[in-house]
């Protein structure tokens, strides 16, 4: 069964250094999600990527944030310089074209900002 | 705004019993609704959702949810837990007011800790 995948499944990095989190979506999937979890907290909405743009963001996706499909399979999650509070689990998910499909979410990347 | 509730961090349940985990929904129109299930140290596995036609839906792992308009619930519930079905799961509604538009994220209820004891 085709799965979402994430690298790496922990990173951990010094606040104001650069991270990328790295997914590969199921392969017939057009539309793209990153969530984070706060340890503890509910799982949040970052931005969601269809057709080669951000079609929606949220309000924790600042300038620092941004997301790429740098090619046919990779999708990427970049923080400029991190900060402590990205320390979170972050999600990737997936989706097909139609309203009622499901999301499909990868494992999760804990970054752990030091 | 529309949002999901699950009004217990915690349930406990004991092998073999039947198990619920409440959710309850807000959201304009007509709603989507699904259960996530999360095991320690992984991601979400999609267990079932409602869209339309039958209140009563099945999904994975011999679960299966009651949409009930009336109280705007979707209550997770198994006839007999297992202790492998403890876990943390999440409610979501998928937020429609972008309706037209390329997103349709979800939005997640706080989660609910299921605890099976043997």
């Amino acid at each position: 069964e085709p799965e979402v995948t994430q690298t790496p499944s922990h990173q951990v990095t010094q606040m104001g250094q650069e991270v990328i989190l790295r997914c590969v979506p199921i392969s017939n999937h057009l539309y793209f999600y990153w969530y984070r979890q706060i340890l503890g907290q509910k799982v949040e909405f970052l931005v969601s990527f269809y057709n080669n743009e951000i079609s929606e963001k949220s309000e924790i996706f600042d300038d620092q944030f941004s997301v790429e499909r740098p090619d046919g399979s990779n999708f990427t999650l970049k923080i400029r310089s991190t900060k402590l509070e990205d320390s979170a689990m972050y999600f990737c998910a997936s989706r097909r074209t139609g309203l009622n499909y499901e999301q499909y979410f990868g494992p999760g990347t804990r970054l752990t900002v030091t | 705004a529309q949002s999901v509730a699950q009004p217990e961090d915690q349930v406990n349940v004991a092998e073999g019993n039947p198990l619920t985990v409440k959710c309850t929904y807000s959201v304009s129109g007509n709603p989507y609704l699904f259960w996530y299930v999360q095991y320690p140290n992984r991601g979400l596995q999609f267990l079932l959702k409602y869209i339309t036609g039958d209140n009563l839906v099945k999904g994975s792992y011999g679960f299966e949810a009651e949409f009930n308009k009336s109280q705007t619930s979707f209550h997770l519930k198994k006839p007999s837990a297992l202790v492998s079905d403890s876990a943390l799961y999440f409610c979501a509604v998928r937020d429609m007011q972008n309706y037209g538009g390329a997103t349709n994220k979800l939005i997640f209820g706080t989660g609910t800790l299921l605890a099976v004891q043997p």
